[in-house]
């Protein structure tokens, strides 16, 4: 079936440095991603998403990249703090239709643990 | 934050017996998701509802029935638990189709005995 995955398990970086998370996903037809930092004994935090009809999205500290011809996604943190220590996940969200409607279904990449040290 | 509040936080039960968890939101999202978290595994689909009283199965649903009888509320049922399905169960919500961030809770710690 339709996978979601990360490259890299775990990250170690150093308090400052910038951050790369990466991930592949198998579902050429999803058109909308989702990246979410998870810390110990919490939910999902959603942190910035994309359509797959743009390539790249900013938010604060954050960049998520989408490159479609070889279905990659990439999450860079910028100037990254031990606040940023988690595991990332990202998502992909395909459509369902139901009840005469069509609606999102996320599926989940394993995560890849961040740890920054000070 | 989607005003996602979970019920228990943590439980402790025994192997047979029935558990129900849960899901209240605040919201007035009318998609509610049930997913367990297990290492290796990731989150997975258990159930998910697209309005009231109108549910369906997710990847991994054997052994969960839902119901929702109301916009906010939205329970998961183990109808006997089983220490497979010791796990940490989150409920997500959206406000409506594909497109819109999914909001998570805080999550349910199960442990079957």
């Amino acid at each position: 079936g339709e996978s979601v995955g990360l490259h890299l398990p775990t990250l170690s970086v150093q308090e400052g440095d910038n951050s790369i998370i990466n991930c592949a996903y198998s579902n050429s037809a999803s058109d909308y991603f989702i990246w979410y930092k998870q810390e110990s004994g919490k939910g999902p935090q959603f942190i910035i998403d994309i359509r797959s009809n743009m390539d790249k999205r900013q938010g604060q500290r954050v960049t998520v990249l989408l490159n479609k011809t070889v279905k990659h996604l990439s999450l860079q943190i910028a100037a990254t703090q031990p606040g940023d220590s988690a595991v990332y996940f990202c998502a992909e969200n395909s459509l369902l239709n139901a009840g005469g409607t069509s609606y999102g279904k996320l599926t989940f990449g394993q995560g890849t643990i961040l740890t920054v040290h000070p | 934050d989607a005003g996602i509040t979970q019920s228990p936080r943590h439980k402790v039960t025994e192997t047979g017996t029935p558990v129900t968890l849960r899901c209240h939101q605040t919201e007035n999202h009318r998609y509610m998701y049930w997913y367990r978290q297990d290492p290796g595994h990731g989150l997975r689909l258990i159930h998910y509802s697209y309005g009231v009283k109108d549910t369906d199965k997710g990847e991994v649903s054997d052994g969960y029935s839902v119901s929702r009888s109301k916009t906010e509320d939205f329970l998961l049922t183990l109808e006997s638990a089983t220490s497979s399905q010791t796990s940490v169960y989150f409920c997500a919500t959206t406000r409506q189709n594909s497109g819109n961030t999914i909001y998570f809770g805080e999550g349910s710690w199960l442990t079957v005995v």
